[in-house]
């Protein structure tokens, strides 16, 4: 267990819909990270967040977004659901304060029908 | 900008060592994670190097040469439960930069 909570674990959803997937790091972790994982692709690194304010952005998609609250806990917004957004989508933490690794949640699946 | 290459598969025997490379061009480079993960669960942390060198960790050992933008995961006395993905990662500037990752398969 990584101390990385993620809910829901699975999603089922429609074209055109809209999701939000949570996350709450480990306990002290300032940081949070977005990936996402297709069948056919790595890990891709959507955005990170620190204490609240966005850090780096990757490849993600204008139809979503992230925020991290004051609590630290933080949630990815998708809209505008494609098939092509069914993927492992995971949350990882870090507390920036030591060589940067990150621990993973154990992801929600998301699946657009 | 980043390219990483790592083999797509590899098969090994139980108790066996297998050696998985990975090569990798970043910018901005500040040390190279390995990663372990199992199909459908969450990446899991195996090792960290910064400096050139080996760092061996029980029956895992990873290896870094900056100059050559090279590293390898050395996996001894092989089990069953290794069969897994492995995935490299340069770290550059706060992100993790995960390549496509190799799927090991240990046999019997």
């Amino acid at each position: 267990d990584s101390g990385v909570t993620q809910t829901p674990k699975h999603l089922i959803t429609a074209t055109g819909q809209r999701v939000t997937l949570r996350c709450s790091p480990r306990s002290g972790d300032l940081s949070v990270y977005w990936y996402q994982q297709s069948l056919d692709q790595g890990l891709q690194f959507l955005i990170q967040y620190y204490n609240g304010e966005e850090r780096a952005k990757g490849n993600i998609l204008e139809r979503f977004s992230a925020q991290q609250f004051p609590d630290l806990h933080s949630e990815l917004n998708l809209s505008s659901l494609e098939l092509g957004d069914s993927a492992l989508y995971f949350c990882a933490s870090s507390d920036d304060r030591s060589v940067g690794e990150q621990f993973f949640g154990p992801g929600t699946r998301l699946t657009v029908l | 900008g980043q390219n990483i290459d790592q083999p797509t598969e590899m098969t090994a025997t139980e108790g066996a060592i297998v050696q998985i490379n990975c090569t990798y061009q970043t910018s901005g480079f500040n040390g190279l994670f390995w990663y372990q993960q199992h199909a459908g669960e969450a990446p899991t942390f195996l090792s960290y190097n910064v400096l050139d060198g080996l760092e061996e960790k029980g029956r895992f050992s990873s290896f870094l040469s900056r100059s050559k933008g090279y590293s390898y995961l050395l996996l001894k006395e092989l089990q069953m439960k290794d069969s897994a993905s492995y995935l490299c990662a340069p770290h550059q500037g706060g992100k993790l930069i995960f390549g496509q990752g190799t799927e090991l398969s240990v046999k019997p």
